[in-house]
């Protein structure tokens, strides 16, 4: 199975702030990365497909980035609506890993 | 609109089977796998394995093949994770998701667009 690897697990971040998350993966998968955002005590919802490509919906806010073995989730100016967990998941092959999450709250 | 719909929570003893359900509505059900991922208490998610209801090819992930049954009923456009035997340490949330693909020139990007609201299975004494 391909292992993926988040990083940091968790953070705090003033409003306002340019927030990063990092994903690695343990082999190549091109860009077949996903950004999932769960809100607590919700179901998990799409933020990026392709490791770069917007969910239709989605705010502009929110980009990701990466190739090959590492990507980044990009939060702009974090807002409150974005404290959630966010998760990475590679469709490179199955089973389709998940990182363990990154956890974002407002300090 | 696009919608998957889950069963009800569960209550349930260790040796017990189980039979949860994700409905979907608002698109072609048999054209678009579904997957199934778990959410234990406080933890991550997990891909658990995908079906597709077209034709029934399933795949499992190594970690829950054997552990679980994944099926599908086309004619009522839902699938099924099942259980012959709950074990203590299978209380979670279980999410089914429909997988979505992107095409262009280097492959299927495949993605869950969708995903229902959660079925809490709770396993104890």
């Amino acid at each position: 199975d391909i292992q993926m690897t988040q990083s940091p697990s968790s953070l705090s971040a003033s409003l306002g702030d340019r927030v990063t998350i990092t994903c690695r993966a343990s082999q190549t998968i091109g860009d077949f990365l996903i950004w999932y955002q769960q809100k607590p005590g919700k179901a998990p919802n799409l933020l990026i497909y392709a490791a770069s490509s917007l969910q239709s919906g989605v705010p502009s806010r929110f980009s990701g980035s990466g190739s090959g073995t590492d990507f980044t989730l990009t939060i702009s100016s974090l807002q409150p609506e974005d404290i959630a967990t966010y998760y990475c998941q590679q469709t490179f092959n199955t089973p389709r890993t998940f990182g363990q999450g990154t956890k974002v709250e407002i300090k | 609109e696009v919608q998957l719909v889950q069963s009800g929570a569960e209550v349930k003893k260790p040796g017990e089977s189980l039979k949860i359900s994700c409905k979907g509505s608002g698109y072609t059900f048999t054209n678009f796998w579904i997957g199934w991922v778990r959410q234990m208490p406080g933890k991550g998610l997990e891909w658990m394995g995908i079906i597709y209801p077209g034709d029934s090819d399933t795949r499992y992930s190594p970690s829950f093949q054997g552990q679980v049954t994944i099926s599908a009923d086309k004619s009522i456009n839902t699938a099924y994770l099942q259980w012959s035997s709950l074990e203590a340490s299978d209380t979670a949330m279980y999410y089914c998701a429909r997988q979505m693909y992107y095409y262009d020139s280097r492959g299927y990007y495949w993605y869950f667009d969708v995903w229902g609201r959660g079925t809490l299975v709770a396993v104890s004494s």
